[in-house]
């Protein structure tokens, strides 16, 4: 049972936009930055936001991150086949004093 | 480019020892927190440990999972960390990741290398 909750799956068609939710508390989301892994099948995590609504360079502006009190979202809009994936999100826990990650969400399109 | 490439996972008994590598090229070895990542088979991503940059000594924190029988290390001539793993059990059985960190922030993973798997079974 991860401190960090998110949906086990959530589906789409192509075009759509989809949200993906991550749940956590004040001692983690409440008073931290966000992260976002894609996890492509047989594939390590890919960093795809950082700092709760950040973009690394080569990540499309289809995906977008966002917070609200203790929890956050992940959109990704105009969903493609490509998408299809695990996807994870992670935050720095104060009370752990480690970062700990959501239980990922499998998207299937 | 960052590179980021694990060796040395294999089949080991419970209550065996075995050690990780992860050798990084392609950025400021000294200057990033190195992390170690798992993913036991079907499941989730675990955070296991790091250990800080030079400035910091490069002292090391762990999961309290893995406290007291796993140690990360790192070697700056060879541009390599370690994870050294005593007293495995059934459930470490898992895909191992090393990943640094961007800005040294957080879960700030912006690299990752491809894994090395561990099974511990008798």
């Amino acid at each position: 049972q991860s401190v960090l909750t998110q949906p086990p799956s959530a589906s789409g068609t192509p075009g759509q936009r989809v949200t993906i939710s991550c749940s956590g508390s004040s001692s983690n989301i409440g008073n931290n930055y966000v992260y976002w892994y894609q996890q492509l099948p047989g594939t390590a995590p890919k960093f795809l936001i950082y700092k709760t609504n950040q973009r690394p360079s080569g990540v499309p502006d289809r995906f977008s991150g966002s917070k609200s009190g203790t929890s956050a979202s992940l959109a990704i809009s105009d969903l493609r086949s490509e998408d299809e994936a695990d996807y994870y999100c992670a935050v720095w826990d104060d009370s752990l004093s480690g970062p700990i990650f959501g239980g990922g969400t499998k998207l299937t399109v | 480019e960052v590179q980021l490439v694990e060796s040395g996972g294999g089949l080991v008994q419970p209550g065996g020892s075995l050690r990780l590598s992860c050798t990084g090229t392609g950025f400021s070895f000294s200057h990033h927190y190195m992390n170690w990542v798992r993913q036991a088979p079907g499941k989730g991503l675990e955070w296991v440990g790091r250990t800080r940059d030079k400035v910091n000594s490069y002292n090391a924190e762990y999961a309290a999972s893995v406290r007291g029988r796993f140690t990360i290390s790192r070697d700056e001539s060879e541009r390599s960390l370690y994870l050294e793993m005593n007293s495995l059990k059934s459930e470490d059985t898992a895909v191992y990741y090393c990943a640094i960190e961007g800005d040294n922030s957080g879960p700030d993973f912006e690299s990752w290398g491809q894994g090395t798997l561990v099974t511990v079974s008798s």
